[in-house]
């Protein structure tokens, strides 16, 4: 099993920081990576995948960059909206989960 | 506009068993590959099962082999999931979720969870 880990659990920070989130694999898992943002009550949704490519309809404040173990998810500029719970998600092999960053308003 | 709408969910003695069911709409079903994910507050998110877009393929989390089957029915739109011999550490908030490759990719939709209660 391929174990996904994420730092910080909890991040705090203000409408209009830079924040950025870190997800490493126990083994290189290429660029099959996703980032995903969580509001509470809400199903998880897809901001990123292959590590760096943006969905479709997300804003370009979001950026995705790493590849083999480490990965990164960075917000240029924090909105109202993004505070949220961001979850990274590699699919090289099997699926597994990172358990989650909680970004809250300081 | 695509839409995953899961059922089935509610409260089920250990042991017993429950199906899911999850209707998909605004994509072309069949070229997609379908998951099951669960959260809990402890675990987090957890993939249960997949099943690839030709049905060929499945994969199941080792906390649910040999007791959950996921199934498909691309005529209906729809995947299911059998869920047999029940524990407590299955309760959680159970997705689907499509992901536009043949099975393991990123996992584009979800659904607006149901709610499974393990419990006697």
């Amino acid at each position: 099993d391929i174990q996904m880990t994420q730092s910080p659990s909890t991040l705090s920070a203000s409408v209009g920081d830079r924040v950025t989130i870190t997800c490493r694999a126990s083994q290189s898992i290429g660029d099959w990576l996703a980032w995903y943002q969580q509001r509470p009550g809400k199903a998880p949704k897809l901001l990123i995948y292959k590590a760096s490519t943006l969905n479709t309809g997300v804003p370009s404040r979001f950026s995705g960059s790493g590849s083999g173990t480490e990965f990164t998810l960075t917000i240029s500029s924090l909105q109202p909206d993004d505070f949220a719970t961001y979850y990274c998600h590699q699919y090289n092999l099997y699926s597994n989960f990172g358990q989650g960053t909680k970004l809250e308003i300081k | 506009q695509v839409q995953l709408v899961e059922s089935g969910g509610g409260v089920v003695q250990p042991g017993r068993s429950l199906r899911l069911s999850c209707v998909a709409s605004g994509f072309i079903f069949r070229d997609y590959a379908l998951f099951w994910v669960r959260q809990t507050p402890d675990k987090g998110l957890e993939w249960v099962a997949v099943i690839s877009y030709d049905v060929n393929n499945n994969y199941y989390a080792d906390s649910v082999k040999g007791r959950f089957t996921i199934s498909r029915d691309n005529s209906k739109n729809t995947i299911y999931l059998q869920m047999n011999s029940l524990r407590t550490e299955d309760t959680a908030v159970y997705y689907c979720a499509s992901s536009a490759s043949y099975d393991f990719g990123s996992l584009d939709y979800w659904g607006q969870g149901t709610l499974v209660t393990v419990s006697s």
